[in-house]
């Protein structure tokens, strides 16, 4: 059974640093491309950014380019997301989420239950 | 505003036949598949349907997709009061490099 678990969330002042990681199990994760997407409160959901499987190709939502990172260590099977100069607007839940098939980058099939990011002052 | 035009809200009673719509572009919609999740109240997403039509294991025929030129549908047939949800449609986008979502549908159960 695929699981991913999200931690590193919490509350962040304008500006500040937060590293959110992604547990990742039952699949072999660095087969697989992996993604995070967030849900503002209330709102809908705004995809992040990528990773491909090798970690070699990422791509990131214009609104998080220059500020975000996302990464991944195949040996730990775990997935990252660095996250500098935060802005309230970036409050939200992060969730993890697994491309469907192995190799490209797809469509995401599986997500975690998310961890909660919280910017203010 | 998202890239992807779902209508905010949809409603329908038991046993119904709702359908949701999801317009886009040339560049997302209209060269890549589209997906579709269902998110019930306080639960992450969940996927619906993938390339445009196809359903995952453990999704029941009610749910149906469909995709022609830049825009898709989710039809859901024998509403029931369990599929009240938001919906959200997706696909790439080679323009922006990324992908996007619609901004989701709330369907409400009457």
């Amino acid at each position: 059974e695929v699981q991913l678990l999200e931690s590193g969330g919490g509350l962040v002042q304008p500006g500040g640093s937060l590293r959110l990681s992604c547990a990742a199990s039952g699949f072999t994760f660095s087969s697989y491309a992996m993604n995070w997407v967030r849900q503002a409160p209330g709102k809908g959901l705004e995809w992040v950014s990528v990773i491909s499987h090798s970690g070699g190709r990422t791509y990131y939502a214009d609104f998080v380019k220059g500020r975000f990172t996302i990464s991944r260590d195949n040996s730990k099977d775990t997935l990252y997301l660095q996250m500098n100069s935060l802005r309230a607007e970036d409050t939200a839940v992060y969730y993890c989420a697994k491309d469907q098939y192995a190799t490209t980058i797809n469509d995401i099939q599986h997500w975690g239950q998310g961890t909660l990011v919280t910017v203010s002052s | 505003q998202s890239v992807l035009t779902q209508p905010p809200s949809a409603s329908g009673t038991p046993g119904q036949r709702v359908t949701i719509s999801c317009s886009g572009s040339s560049s997302n919609i209209g060269s890549n598949t589209v997906n579709w999740y269902q998110q019930l109240p306080g639960t992450a997403p969940k996927l619906l349907i993938y390339s445009n039509n196809q359903r995952p294991s453990g999704v029941p025929d009610r749910f149906s997709g469909s995709k022609s030129g830049t825009s898709a549908s989710l039809a859901i047939s024998g509403l029931q009061s369990e599929d009240e949800a938001d919906y959200y449609c997706a696909a790439w986008d080679g323009s922006l490099s990324g992908r996007v979502f619609g901004g989701g549908t709330k369907l409400t159960v009457l």
